[in-house]
């Protein structure tokens, strides 16, 4: 069954960093998510991804985060300057259509701001 | 602000019982909900999804019931299997949203043999 990969599995960097992660959604599968969940807390919704472009964001993902699409098969989020709260774990998810449909989800991105 | 809740942070059942977790919402403009299934070190799966048209689905032994006079769904598992041990979400979503699923914080369910 195709799946959504996401690497690397741990991220470990020290605050103010830039890191990226990355996500390889199902190939034919046409719209795009982050979303991250602090330890102990809910999954939560960060960002859509649809035509090249955003097209849903929460208040979370602000002007510190930013995600693109570089090639036909990658999808990013960016974090330009972590802080100690951006510790979560990341999801990268994908969905073959927009509406009522159901989004498959990578393993996650464990991420650690010292 | 929780538009999503899910009251029971575990539920602890026996081999070939019936499971039953419960997720209450407030949002009345939620017109989809999605039950996830998520194990330690993965992500989330999917489950099984209902419509607000709709007051049951079924889908093998997962039956998703919606009540939407009272904002409340639940998930009934049966007979439930050590396998189905795991965590599991409840999500929404409003309607015209491009995926936006509202969370709650999650069922851990064991299921003893």
């Amino acid at each position: 069954e195709p799946e959504v990969t996401q690497t690397p599995s741990h991220q470990v960097t020290q605050m103010g960093q830039e890191v990226i992660l990355r996500c390889v959604p199902i190939s034919n599968h046409l719209y795009f998510y982050w979303y991250r969940q602090i330890l102990g807390q809910k999954v939560e919704f960060l960002v859509s991804f649809y035509n090249n472009e955003i097209s849903e964001k929460s208040e979370i993902f602000d002007d510190q985060f930013s995600v693109e699409r570089p090639d036909g098969s990658n999808f990013t989020l960016k974090i330009r300057s972590t802080k100690l709260e951006d510790s979560a774990m990341y999801f990268c998810a994908s969905g073959q259509s927009g509406v009522r449909e159901k989004l498959f989800f990578g393993s996650g991105t464990q991420l650690s701001v010292l | 602000d929780q538009q999503v809740k899910q009251n029971s942070p575990s539920l602890s059942v026996q081999e070939g019982r019936i499971s039953i977790l419960n997720c209450d919402y407030t949002n009345s403009m939620f017109d989809y909900f999605l039950w996830y299934k998520k194990y330690p070190a993965e992500g989330p799966t999917f489950l099984i999804s209902i419509s607000s048209i709709k007051d049951k689905n079924e889908d093998g032994r997962f039956t998703v019931f919606l009540n939407k006079s009272a904002k409340h769904l639940s998930l009934h598992i049966v007979p439930s299997q050590p396998g189905d041990s795991a965590v599991y979400f409840c999500a929404a979503r409003s309607g015209g949203s491009q995926g936006n699923l509202i969370f709650g914080k999650g069922t851990k369910l064991s299921v003893k043999p």
